[in-house]
């Protein structure tokens, strides 16, 4: 049961325009949403996050929009560059309760490699 | 800052053998995640520490894996016998802790080859 999916594996873009990744959720718990970007040999490395009570947050040429209703949100990078070229995660955040003790925990989609064609 | 530190980087071995990987989380960071991330998949979540007790592990292979954080610190994720399905990239993560929302912070990872 995946609770976020992104579907589409991969996307390409020309420099200078417009990219936009897509996530959707099914979990009405997330309360926090992120996109973190990954290079190769590398980790995750966060990029912008937003919260279930916004519907859009904006970082340079990063802006993130939520549609909660449809359970849904987007990443769009604007201008694109060669260096943006990298697989993006999508992350929804909830609180696990446990008798340990409660924190938060992440969920991850499967990730869409983007390719930002010189 | 320094980040979240991992060894090996790199690991191969062959199908029943152990192996043992080693983290070592940002200082002050309360909270410690190991994930699986198999080849066009997303982490997947394996074992949350809360200082040096654990919060989740349901979804940890307990038959064959096992990880301990000691004095709520580092961290150590072992797998015993191996697989060839556990070849994957293991990533660990640390985060202040607790119910707010702050960032978790992923180390390099330790890719694991089983032949």
């Amino acid at each position: 049961d995946q609770q976020v999916k992104q579907n589409s594996p991969s996307l390409s873009v020309q420099e200078g325009r417009i990219s936009i990744l897509n996530c959707d959720y099914t979990n009405s718990m997330f309360d926090y949403f992120l996109w973190y970007k990954k290079y190769p040999a590398e980790g995750p490395t966060f990029l912008i996050s937003i919260s279930s009570i916004k519907d859009k947050n904006e970082d340079g040429r990063f802006t993130v929009f939520l549609n909660k209703s449809a359970k849904h949100l987007s990443l769009h990078i604007v201008p694109s560059q060669p260096g943006d070229s990298a697989v993006y995660f999508c992350a929804a955040s909830a609180i696990w309760l446990s008798i340990s003790g409660s924190a938060r925990q992440l969920t991850f989609g499967s990730g869409t490699q983007l390719t930002v064609l010189p | 800052e320094a980040g979240v530190a991992q060894s090996p980087r790199y690991k191969i071995i062959e199908k029943r053998q152990s192996v043992a990987f080693w983290c070592n989380p940002i200082s002050g960071h309360a909270t410690l995640y190991w994930y699986q991330q198999i080849l066009g998949q997303g982490p997947k979540l394996l074992i949350q520490f809360q200082n040096n007790g654990v919060v989740d592990d349901s979804q940890l292979p307990k038959d064959r894996f096992s990880a301990e954080r000691l004095k709520g610190v580092d961290s150590t994720l072992k797998i015993q016998p191996a697989k060839l399905e556990d070849s994957a990239v293991y990533l660990c993560a640390s985060s202040l802790g607790g119910i707010t929302y702050n960032e978790q912070f992923f180390g390099p990872g330790t890719r694991l080859t089983v032949l």
